[in-house]
């Protein structure tokens, strides 16, 4: 069955450390991977996606299609990376049950 | 700049009431969605439309029904709330064809059913 896991429900670093957000996903194609990010008090929005390959935010994720995983990760955290992140493989609109990242000062 | 708007930002309603959640979106997007967001369990999909007049369910359609009259509208329906729905309500929309691209979110709407 298809299906998108984030195993930690609560991340917390202190400001500066790296972070790794954990995705994995079960699906016999060729997926389409995102992470979504909710802020406090704001709506959710897209962070980034697999195929654009790109840094937002300094956040990156790289599509490991042998290990199916789609970790999130950023090399010094910053206290407004604090949020709820979600992973989501889209072409079957699943949602993983999302992380939330807290980053001390 | 893609707006996506629901009616309401917070909504208290009885055990046994019709409820209706309005969503419009402005960006002329072909695809709409229904998710409910519960800590713990993620978003998960109620019923989406890829076309006015057309709908398809998600995983946890029971319960609801949905509307799409007019491309820029998507309604969900709770025939008879039950306290289990209460919840926060998102819509989102998106472009084209199938499901492989960006969602765009509205602010949602808490639902309290007593």
């Amino acid at each position: 069955a298809q299906r998108v896991t984030q195993p930690e429900k609560l991340l917390s670093v202190f400001k500066g450390a790296p972070v790794e957000l954990k995705c994995n996903y079960s699906y016999s194609g060729s997926p389409e991977l995102f992470w979504y990010v909710q802020y406090s008090r704001q709506r959710l929005q897209l962070l980034l996606r697999h195929i654009s390959r790109e840094s937002i935010k300094g956040f990156t994720a790289d599509l490991n299609k042998g290990e199916t995983s789609f970790h999130l990760k950023k090399p010094f955290a910053q206290e407004e990376d604090s949020a709820m992140y979600y992973c989501a493989l889209s072409d079957k609109l699943i949602f993983g049950t999302g992380t939330r990242l807290q980053v001390f000062p | 700049d893609v707006k996506v708007t629901q009616s309401s930002r917070y909504l208290v309603k009885r055990t046994g009431e019709k409820v209706f959640l309005e969503c419009v979106q402005d960006m002329d997007h072909e695809n709409m969605f229904w998710y409910r967001q519960d800590p713990g369990l993620g978003l998960r999909l109620i019923y989406f439309s890829y076309d006015v007049k057309m709908k398809e369910k998600g995983d946890i359609p029971e319960g609801y029904s949905v509307s799409r009259e007019k491309k820029e509208r998507f309604s969900l329906i709770l025939e008879s709330a039950s306290t289990n729905q209460t919840s926060m309500y998102l819509c989102a929309s998106s472009l084209g064809q199938g499901n492989r691209n960006e969602q765009f979110f509205g602010p949602g709407t808490r639902l309290t059913v007593l």
